[in-house]
């Protein structure tokens, strides 16, 4: 069972615009999310993450925002640009035991492609 | 560099034949994973140690794969008797919390 998902396989964004990447999540168990960026050929790169006691984390261009109830997440980078196209993946860790720790579970991922 | 390191980038082998793989974590982290990707999919996860200890296995962790990480440094990840099904990209990570940091990967393809 697919307990990230993300249902976009593909995004297409001038530059300069905004980009919205979605994500939803089937565990209630997840307490926390992040985002990776991942270029071909090489490993899934850190972006953001947001714990879910919270509703929105900002950093620089990127800013995730998480709604418990509906189970959803979406990652904005604005302004868009070139270099920002590749795949990006979001990812849930569980609470286990009280602490969660680094079991990633990850949807299928959305290939952004930021045109000049 | 100080990130996580892992070799080789690519490997090629025959049906049949042993592959082992190396992961360097980043130095003062405690945790490692290995995930295995395929194309158009996210990184699933195989196993997870934390220090030397392998505190849990995937199902999809078959007993022809074994993965140790000695004193709690680096690890390595062996395939034996691989099949076809095996090729995919081996990826490592590690962390101290939450947060998990990924190598460049291991490319294998198995003809």
């Amino acid at each position: 069972d697919q307990q990230v998902k993300q249902n976009s396989p593909s995004l297409s964004v001038q530059e300069g615009r905004i980009s919205i990447l979605n994500c939803d999540y089937t565990n209630s168990m997840f307490d926390y999310f992040l985002w990776y960026k991942k270029y071909p050929a090489e490993g899934p790169t850190f972006l953001i993450s947001i714990s879910s006691i919270k509703d929105k984390n900002e950093d620089g261009r990127f800013t995730v925002f998480l709604n418990k109830s509906a189970k959803h997440l979406s990652l904005h980078i604005v302004p868009s640009q070139p270099g920002d196209s590749a795949v990006y993946f979001c990812a849930a860790l569980a609470n286990a035991g009280g602490t969660s720790y680094g079991k990633l579970t990850f949807g299928q991922g959305t290939i952004l492609t930021v045109h000049p | 560099d100080t990130g996580v390191s892992q070799n080789p980038r690519h490997k090629i082998t025959k049906r049949g034949q042993n592959v082992t793989f190396r992961c360097d974590p980043i130095s003062e982290h405690n945790r490692l994973y290995w995930y295995r990707q395929t194309l158009g999919q996210g990184p699933e996860f195989l196993t997870y140690f934390q220090n030397e200890a392998q505190l849990e296995k995937s199902r999809l962790l078959s007993d022809r794969f074994s993965a140790e990480r000695p004193k709690g440094s680096f690890s390595t990840l062996e395939i034996q008797r691989t099949e076809q099904g095996d090729s995919a990209m081996y990826l490592c990570a590690s962390s101290l919390d939450r947060v998990a940091y990924f190598g460049p990967g291991t490319r294998l393809t198995v003809t």
